[in-house]
């Protein structure tokens, strides 16, 4: 069973315009939320994370959004550019942020000049 | 520091074939992870070590595979008798233990083809 799901499985918007990437999760023992960013032919780079105890964590152009009664969790990227266009994972973890991760099948982001 | 470095990125490989990967990962990381990736689906966990001790096992890691991280810096995942199922990408990751804010490092991979 998919704890972790990213249902667009693309998502294509404008240069200068906001992306937002969503990520639903099902386990209520996860408390630390990651995203990554793969290119192809290369492995995931992390790109920014949240603890449960935070509803919000914003790195230049990222930001995070957590709402645990929801189970929901998204990623703005502001303003998005064209070498942001890549696959991006949402990742949870049950014992913070050096344990076993949990992916979702990832959304593929395309920034259109 | 190059980074967590895979070896090879590419294996091809006749079903029933043994093979065996290496993963290098930052000096200074005491974890190391095992993922793998098959076409559209995200990295899914496999085994991780804390220095030389391997902690945990996925059950997708079958008696087939079998991980080691001798003296707690290289590791290595072979797999024998490999199957068509096994193609994948393999990834290896490190990271520091303890709570820090930031996620893994991973390395690029290495893809892996049973014909």
């Amino acid at each position: 069973d998919q704890q972790v799901k990213q249902n667009s499985p693309s998502l294509s918007v404008q240069e200068g315009r906001i992306s937002i990437l969503n990520c639903d999760y099902t386990n209520s023992m996860f408390d630390y939320f990651l995203w990554y960013k793969k290119y192809p032919a290369e492995g995931p780079t992390f790109l920014i994370s949240i603890s449960s105890i935070k509803d919000k964590n914003e790195d230049g152009r990222f930001t995070v959004f957590l709402n645990k009664s929801a189970k929901h969790l998204s990623l703005h990227i502001v303003p998005s550019q064209p070498g942001d266009s890549a696959v991006y994972f949402c990742a949870a973890s049950g014992g913070g942020s050096n344990y076993k991760l949990t992916f979702g099948k990832g959304t593929l982001l395309t920034v259109n000049p | 520091d190059t980074g967590v470095s895979q070896d090879p990125r590419h294996k091809i490989t006749k079903r029933g074939q043994n093979v065996t990967f290496r993963c290098d990962p930052i000096s200074e990381h005491n974890r190391l992870y095992w993922y793998r990736q098959t076409l559209g689906q995200g990295p899914e966990f496999l085994t991780y070590f804390q220095n030389e001790a391997q902690l945990e096992k996925s059950r997708l890691l079958s008696d087939r595979f079998s991980a080691e991280r001798p003296k707690g810096s290289f590791s290595t995942l072979e797999i024998q008798r490999t199957e068509q199922g096994d193609s994948a990408m393999y990834l290896c990751a490190s990271s520091l233990g303890g709570n820090s804010k930031g996620g893994y490092t991973f390395g690029s991979g290495t893809r892996l083809t049973v014909v």
